[in-house]
């Protein structure tokens, strides 16, 4: 059974450092073809993909948020770290962590939709 | 960056209708997209994935169709629980970055 959550501060002051842990069960984030997203959520907006760290170390970040995002990963505890910089209260929102199951190919891996989510948590950013 | 145009924003339906999501992307994107439902209060969950294929355990009244930029999602029958908002995303993967619709909110009459 699959299961993600995700943990860190409720509310954190502008310009401070957001660090959100996901601590994921039933999959290894060793095994080829696997990774974690984070995905965030604006109270009443759509969905944002922020990040994504691979199952061989590879990183990928969102165009927009590159220069503010760090994403990491402990395979012995089964945990995906991301921080981001110099938050604002723009960046009040549901933050969610998210499985991506590749598809291997001949061509390489298909990495295109999440099929685990966490139930996401809530970051308020204000003074 | 690939854009995402997803309509309508909001929908109305009587249970047992047949319901239509439509979603357009910038530039061909193949069959590299998907179809999250989010009830609320929760975390988005994939109903389909790379253009029509149904995921494990969603019920069959559940569709997909299309490829390039313009994609369907089809509900063939309204049921109470199907009560959400749709979301499509969309993959690239040079360099990867996931796009999602601005989703459309779905009420029963």
């Amino acid at each position: 059974q699959v299961t993600l959550r995700e943990s860190g501060p409720a509310l954190v002051k502008p310009t401070q450092t957001l660090t959100l842990t996901c601590t994921f069960s039933g999959f290894s984030l060793s095994t080829s073809g696997m990774c974690v997203s984070w995905i965030r959520q604006p109270p009443g907006k759509a969905l944002e993909w922020l990040a994504r760290i691979d199952w061989d170390d590879d990183k990928y970040y969102s165009t927009s948020l590159k220069t503010r995002l760090t994403i990491s990963k402990d395979t012995s505890k089964n945990q995906v770290v991301l921080t981001m910089t110099n938050m604002d209260p723009v960046d009040t929102a549901t933050y969610y962590c998210a499985r991506i199951r590749g598809q291997a190919y001949s061509s390489g891996w298909y990495l295109g939709y999440f099929d685990y989510w966490g139930q996401g948590t809530l970051v308020t950013v204000s003074s | 960056d690939i854009q995402m145009t997803q309509s309508p924003s909001s929908l109305s339906a009587s249970v047992g209708d047949r319901v239509t999501i439509t979603c357009q992307a910038s530039q061909d994107i193949s069959n590299y997209l998907n179809w999250y439902q989010q009830k609320p209060g929760k975390a988005p969950k994939l109903l389909i994935y790379d253009a029509s294929n149904l995921e494990t355990g969603v019920p069959s009244r559940f569709s997909g169709s299309g490829s390039g930029t313009d994609f369907t999602f089809t509900i063939s029958s309204l049921q109470p629980e199907d009560i959400a908002t749709y979301y499509c995303q969309q993959y690239d993967n040079l360099p990867p970055e996931y796009t999602f619709g601005q989703g459309t909110k779905l009420e029963i009459k």
